[in-house]
C-alpha cells in the first residue's frame, strides 16, 4: 500500500516567519501535487511537480520533488494569516489514482 | 466559469436512511471522482469514472455504497442503508489531464 506521511502534522507559527512541510514515502511517484485546503471548501490545486529534483515557485510558496520522486517539500517565505489552511500533498500513481497524505494543519498568527 | 456543483451541502439523517449526494463536474472534463474525507483517515478515493464509465471503485467500502454517472453531466453518489460511521465530508473532483484535479466545495454528511 502506498502511503503518503507528511510532517509536521500541526503548526502555529507568527506572521512573518518561514516554514517548511515534507510529504515522504517509500514509493516512486510519476508526479506530485500539493493542495490546500479551506475549512468548508474543498482542496485547491497548487501545483504539479513532475520531474525529480524540480523546483517550482508560486509567490511566497517553494515546492520542491524529490530527486528519486520518492518526496517533496513546500517552503513558506514570510508566512501570512492568508496562508492558514491545510496543505495536502498527493502522489499520482497512474491510471489517474492520486494517494493524498495525511495533511498538515497550518495556522498563521497575525 | 462554475466549478465542480455539489448538492447537498450539509445532510444530516438517521441509520438505516438512504442517502443521495449529488455533482456536476465542469463541462469538459473527462474524468470524475468521488472522495470521503474524515479525520481519522484522511481523503480517501471511492470510485473514479471515465467518459461515464466506472475504472476503479476499489475504495468503496463495502455493498452499501453505490455510484453512477449516467451523463457527462451528473453523477450521485448513494449510501443505502447508512451508518452512523459513513459520517463524513464527500468531495466530487473533475479533471482533465492527471495532472490537475477540480474539487467541489463537499457534501458534510452527519448519520445519526
Amino acid at each position: 500500500t502506498q502511503l503518503l506521511e507528511q510532517s509536521p502534522q500541526f503548526l502555529s507559527i507568527q506572521e512573518g516567519e518561514n516554514l517548511t512541510v515534507y510529504c515522504n514515502s517509500s514509493s516512486v511517484f510519476s508526479s506530485l501535487q500539493w493542495y490546500r485546503q479551506e475549512p468548508g471548501e474543498g482542496p485547491v490545486l497548487l501545483v504539479t511537480v513532475v520531474t525529480g529534483g524540480e523546483v517550482k515557485k508560486l509567490k511566497r510558496l517553494t515546492f520542491q520533488f524529490g530527486d528519486a520522486r520518492k518526496d517533496s517539500s513546500l517552503h513558506i517565505t514570510a508566512a501570512q494569516p492568508g496562508d492558514t489552511g491545510l496543505y495536502l500533498c498527493a502522489g499520482y500513481s497512474g491510471t489517474y489514482k492520486y494517494i493524498f497524505g495525511t495533511g498538515t494543519r497550518l495556522k498563521v498568527l497575525a | 466559469d462554475a466549478g465542480v456543483i455539489q448538492s447537498p451541502r450539509h445532510e444530516v439523517t438517521e441509520m438505516g436512511q438512504e442517502v443521495t449526494l449529488r455533482c456536476k463536474p465542469i463541462s469538459g472534463h473527462d474524468y470524475l471522482f468521488w472522495y470521503r474525507q474524515t479525520m481519522m483517515r484522511g481523503l480517501e478515493l471511492l470510485i473514479y469514472f471515465n467518459n461515464n464509465v466506472p475504472i476503479d471503485d476499489s475504495g468503496m467500502p463495502e455493498d452499501r455504497f453505490s455510484a453512477k454517472m449516467p451523463n457527462a453531466s451528473f453523477s450521485n453518489l448513494k449510501i443505502q442503508p447508512s451508518e452512523p460511521r459513513d459520517s463524513a465530508v464527500y468531495f466530487c473532483a473533475s479533471s482533465r489531464t492527471k495532472n490537475e484535479q477540480f474539487f467541489g466545495p463537499g457534501t458534510r454528511l452527519t448519520v445519526l
